[in-house]
């Protein structure tokens, strides 16, 4: 079965400061993984993915993405935060080269970012 | 590119009642998905689609849970006899094709008297 971990319920970071949110998953086979942000009564807006390829990803708002294999990791960074990026983060894995369409999530994680 | 509109916003009724929610996919996205996203917790995974066939349903969709998506367009998701637990935001999202991102709309806000 495929999972999802956060570990960090909340990450605070300063303005300007890089910013690291934590993801760890299980699935067999070859993973596809997915970044999303979440704001106050809204769905979920699409950041990026990795399916095969370069393991840096590079996604939307200057957000980018490190797939580890071996670690099965991949923490969602950014090199200098803004305020307008707290918001709610989600990490998603689904088994990739199958039919199977189900996205599994993580619990969430918390970014604030302070002036 | 207009997103997944989900109707309503908002549905509040007594526990026992049956409620209907509808999505529209973005057009032209064959890839239609279901999600029930409780307070504090990710979204979990409820049923897919692919144009008109439901391909995926989770154990989470009880006899009390029917979606339908009758011409491979917008779709329906209906709870029967609501109860207590049902109460939760409704997702629905939508993927042009494999390996594509789902994208989200902003939900249904259900909550149960």
């Amino acid at each position: 079965a495929q999972s999802v971990a956060q570990p960090e319920d909340q990450v605070n970071v300063a303005e300007g400061n890089p910013l690291t949110v934590k993801c760890t998953y299980s699935v067999s086979g070859n993973p596809y993984l997915f970044w999303y942000v979440q704001y106050p009564n809204r769905g979920l807006q699409f950041l990026l993915k990795y399916i095969t390829g370069d393991n840096l990803v590079k996604g939307s708002y200057g957000f980018e993405a490190e797939f580890n294999k071996s670690q099965t990791s991949f923490h969602l960074k950014k090199p200098s935060a803004l305020v307008s990026d707290s918001a709610l983060y989600f990490c998603a894995v689904r088994k990739g080269n199958t039919g199977f369409q189900k996205l599994v999530f993580g619990t969430g994680t918390r970014l604030l970012v302070s002036p | 590119d207009t997103g997944v509109s989900q109707n309503p916003r908002h549905k509040i009724t007594k526990r026992g009642q049956n409620v209907t929610f509808r999505c529209d996919p973005i057009s032209e996205h064959n890839r239609l998905y279901w999600y029930r996203q409780t307070l504090g917790q990710g979204p979990e995974f409820l049923t897919y689609f692919q144009n008109e066939a439901q391909l995926e349903k989770s154990r989470l969709l009880s006899d009390r849970f029917s979606a339908e998506r009758p011409k491979g367009s917008f779709s329906t998701l209906e709870i029967q006899r609501t109860e207590q637990g049902d109460s939760a935001m409704y997702l629905c999202a939508s993927s042009p094709g494999e390996g594509q991102p789902q994208h989200f709309g902003d939900g249904t806000r259900l909550s149960i008297l």
